[in-house]
């Protein structure tokens, strides 16, 4: 299996670009997230999904979009890029979602840099 | 969820047991214990999980007091692979209106030598 699988690996954009970076799991997880990490400041919860067609916001969902049209995707949308925006972006998923048994599963991130 | 206390860093010697602690005072009765770690430049990875009795799998050990306010992954014979960041997690099961979402804190560097 490949696991959780995210493109690209690095991205530079310029401030006002948008772009969607990619994540895409095989396990058949019904929860997929997305968080950020950032120098100083842990891992930050951006959005998640409990499933496809549902949506939420997490700990800093301020200029990003997802989406769930199917399990296996879950794209994280940057509309109109910013330098606050340059950080290291994670991708998880698990399966038992929100019970005890819950383990997130990592992708391997995208190095995203804004100018 | 309750917030959570970990040393900024450590040191351990190559082959010794690593042993880390967490401070979790004020965690609920429905509150887990997770752990996870990142080496450096890849994404976290999951190691352990219990509520209140001691759990054990074959990557480490988790010792939680009895009282629940405070525990200690043990990692029995460090390697220097096992050099990463250290995460201590406490958080209740969705339906405590938790959304199944894991709040990471800062962490413990450890730093293995040999």
């Amino acid at each position: 299996n490949a696991g959780v699988t995210q493109t690209p690996k690095f991205q530079v954009l310029k401030t006002g670009q948008s772009m969607t970076l990619q994540c895409a799991q095989d396990m058949n997880h019904e929860y997929m997230s997305w968080y950020r990490q950032d120098p100083g400041m842990g891992l930050r919860l951006i959005h998640y999904s409990v499933g496809a067609g549902i949506t939420d916001q997490g700990e800093v969902p301020n200029g990003y979009n997802v989406s769930r049209s199917t399990t296996e995707d879950f794209p994280l949308r940057l509309l109109s890029a910013a330098p606050s925006q340059t950080s290291v972006y994670f991708c998880a998923s698990s399966y038992e979602s929100g019970t005890a048994n819950e383990k997130l599963f990592f992708g391997s991130g995208t190095q995203l840099s804004v100018l | 969820d309750a917030k959570t206390t970990q040393p900024t860093s450590m040191d351990c010697a190559e082959g010794r047991a690593a042993n880390l602690p967490c401070n979790h005072s004020t965690i609920s009765g429905n509150e887990y214990v997770y752990w996870y770690r990142q080496i450096h430049s890849q994404g976290p990875q999951y190691i352990i999980h219990g509520l209140k009795n001691n759990e054990t799998n074959e990557m480490a050990s988790l010792i939680i007091t009895e009282d629940r306010k405070s525990s200690t992954l043990i990692l029995p014979h460090a390697t220097l692979r096992d050099t990463a960041v250290y995460y201590c997690i406490v958080r209740a099961p969705a339906g405590s209106g938790n959304t199944g979402k894991l709040i990471f804190g800062q962490g413990t560097t450890l730093q293995v030598k040999p």
